[in-house]
């Protein structure tokens, strides 16, 4: 069964330093998100990419964020300057353009620990 | 905007017992309705979805939602949990498709033995 991937699983860094977290999206989805997960509390939307270009961005996801999808394979999450309050658990998701899914397929996750 | 209230943030219930996670949505408009499931270390599983049709929809493992748009309502049961229902549980809502998704803060199941 097709399924979303993320690397890392873990990723240790110290606080200023950059940070990207790779996501290969199931092939045929249209639709790419990340969500982040702060430990013990909810989901939180970050982005959403549709068509090579962000469809939908919430207040966190601020200038020290990107995203990009630089291969056709490949969806990113850079964060440039990493702050304390970025450690969580950063989920990658898509969805499919057609027939009546709608439901968004999740990765497995990569947890930041910012030092 | 849309909003999604899950007002019981754990629910311990012993196995075989019959169980019950609500969820409250907030939405001018229709809306779609999910529930995920996320065991400790995992990512979010699909558990089922409302997208229109019947009111009753069912999912894996067992468990059944039914949506109330009166009530704006899509609670999640099951009538028999076993020690593996052991997870946390996910409402969500989206508007429309490619629209992000809104979670709830989550339920926490734990079945006892």
């Amino acid at each position: 069964e097709p399924e979303v991937t993320q690397t890392p699983s873990h990723q240790v860094t110290q606080m200023g330093q950059e940070v990207i977290l790779r996501c290969v999206p199931i092939s045929n989805h249209l639709y790419f998100y990340w969500y982040r997960q702060i430990l013990g509390q909810k989901v939180e939307f970050l982005v959403s990419f549709y068509n090579n270009e962000i469809s939908e961005k919430s207040e966190i996801f601020d200038d020290q964020f990107s995203v990009e999808r630089p291969d056709g394979s490949n969806f990113t999450l850079k964060i440039r300057s990493t702050k304390l309050e970025d450690s969580a658990m950063y989920f990658c998701a898509s969805s499919a353009p057609y027939g009546g899914a709608r439901e968004l397929f999740f990765g497995e996750g990569s947890r930041l620990t910012v030092l | 905007a849309q909003s999604v209230t899950q007002l019981d943030s754990q629910v311990p219930v012993f196995e075989e017992a019959p169980v019950e996670l609500r969820c409250n949505y907030s939405s001018s408009v229709s809306v779609y309705l999910f529930w995920y499931v996320q065991y400790p270390n995992q990512g979010l599983q699909l558990l089922l979805k409302y997208l229109s049709g019947s009111t009753l929809v069912k999912g894996i493992n067992g468990f059944e939602a039914e949506f109330n748009k009166s009530q704006t309502s899509f609670h999640l049961r099951k009538p028999s949990v076993h020690i593996s229902d052991t997870a946390e549980y996910f409402c969500a809502v989206t508007l429309t498709y490619g629209q992000n998704f809104v979670f709830g803060p989550g339920t926490r199941l734990s079945v006892l033995p």
